[in-house]
């Protein structure tokens, strides 16, 4: 375990159906992301987080809502999702900016599959 | 903006033998962080070694090493004595000291390990 846990592992849901990620720290980070790992792509930043606040949306489509209540954890919604939105969906968190770079610390991820 | 290429898609090496992953990054910057993280088939990613633009050593840990070229933007990961458990896709990483923008990764090397 690296101190970031992502719950659930494995996630198979219908395309009407709506469920969320859960993400965990308790490194005393205050700032957390969700990344997206498709096969044969490269890893692709959705969401950034920096003292509860959002600070970074990549063009996410909306079927991804991300909440942020406190700096240990973090949630992503997901709501009438696409077969193309099945995925690894990985979770890391860092020192926010200008606290030092000692790179992210990532969690296991959850395996999505949209049927 | 910064850019990391990772050139070789796929590597292979005999257990036991030294392999040499390619990574070149893209940056105006003159102070910066770079990283290797390694993602085993348990989805993991794993921090292997980190670099710190400013220092002229090389980091090393174990049987990895790198060899930081800053002058040609070049950062390649060295792994001596091969193991079966270092087969992995390995991401090499970039991010400004500032922290003010996300840590961006290459594409990714899949290394298998030949018993």
């Amino acid at each position: 375990e690296t101190g970031v846990t992502q719950t659930p592992r494995h996630l198979v849901m219908g395309m009407t159906n709506k469920k969320s990620l859960k993400c965990e720290q308790h490194l005393g980070h205050n700032a957390m992301y969700w990344y997206k790992q498709s096969a044969k792509k490269p890893l692709e930043l959705m969401f950034v987080y920096n003292f509860k606040e959002q600070t970074e949306n990549n063009s996410v489509p909306s079927r991804f809502s991300p909440e942020c209540p406190n700096s240990s954890h973090l949630f992503l919604h997901l709501h009438t999702l696409q077969p193309e939105d099945s995925a690894l969906y990985l979770c890391a968190s860092s020192q926010a900016p200008g606290q030092g770079n000692y790179g992210y610390t990532f969690g296991s991820g959850t395996r999505l599959t949209v049927v | 903006a910064q850019t990391v290429t990772q050139s070789q898609p796929e590597m292979s090496v005999q257990e036991a033998e030294t392999v040499t992953l390619s990574c070149t990054y893209d940056t105006s910057e003159s102070d910066y962080y770079l990283f290797w993280y390694k993602q085993p088939p348990s989805r993991q990613m794993i921090l292997v070694i980190r670099q710190e633009a400013y220092k002229q050593q090389n980091a090393t840990e174990n049987r990895f090493s790198v060899n930081f070229q800053k002058a040609a933007k070049s950062f390649s990961l060295k792994i001596s004595d091969s193991q079966l458990g270092d087969a992995a896709m390995y991401f090499c990483a970039y991010r400004s000291h500032s922290g003010n923008t996300p840590l961006v990764f290459g594409k990714g090397t899949r290394l298998s390990v030949i018993a």
